[in-house]
């Protein structure tokens, strides 16, 4: 069975990081590509960031573009998300999926994790 | 930057059709995918492809696209389908989401 486990939120001061990561079994990872998807609380869900398979080209939207860096690690079948000059606004619920397909396009997201919270406060 | 317009909300009664669009720019030109999310949980794909439906996803939901404009149709709908739901495409290396509705079961 595909899982995707989410880790590392938790409480961000504003201006700080956190590094979220998320941890797949039960596919071969290494051929597909993986997105990061937020929920603030009470709204609707913003996809944030996906990266390619094997070769991992990063692509954003544009609200965490220059902040926010993808990454992934085939050996360890884990996508992570470094979050920078955090935001109040960056506070969510921020879930993994699993692309259909290898080059971030015309795909969808099969599986999802159970997501990890991103509080931001002093 | 690409939107997708959804109704807030739609009501249905038990056993009846409820139909929800999604619209966009020369939207019948892309993929749309439907995710279903209750309260608490993780979001689940229900439709893909326009009109393609995953391994466990019941009969009831199907789709289909035309236009600017992606339905998502659930027929005989039970009280478990009380939900959001999002409609999904991609366009110009962005993933977009639609806002989202919410469908209450009379």
């Amino acid at each position: 069975d595909v899982q995707l486990v989410e880790s590392g939120g938790g409480l961000g001061q504003p201006g700080g990081s956190l590094r979220l990561s998320c941890a797949a079994s039960g596919f071969t990872f290494n051929n597909y590509a993986m997105s990061w998807v937020r929920q603030a609380p009470g709204k609707g869900l913003e996809w944030v960031s996906a990266i390619s398979s094997r070769g991992g080209s990063p692509y954003y939207a544009d609200s965490v573009k220059g902040r926010f860096t993808i990454s992934r690690d085939d050996s360890k079948n884990t996508v992570y998300l470094q979050i920078s000059s955090l935001r109040a606004d960056d506070a969510a619920v921020y879930f993994c999926a699993k692309d259909s397909v290898a080059v971030p396009s015309h795909g969808e997201f099969d599986y999802w994790g159970q997501g990890t919270l991103v509080t931001v406060s002093s | 930057s690409y939107e997708l317009a959804q109704p807030p909300s739609v009501s249905v009664s038990p056993g009846q059709t409820a139909s929800i669009t999604c619209s966009g720019d020369r939207l019948g030109e892309r993929y749309v995918s439907w995710y279903q999310q209750k309260p608490g949980q993780s979001p689940v794909l229900v439709i893909y492809q326009d009109v393609k439906r995953p391994s466990g996803i019941p009969e009831r939901f199907s789709g289909s696209s035309s236009g600017n404009t992606a339905t998502l149709t659930i027929s005989g709908t039970r009280a478990m389908d009380e939900a959001d739901y999002y409609c999904q495409a991609w366009d110009s290396g962005t993933y977009v989401f639609g806002a989202g509705t919410r469908v209450t079961v009379l």
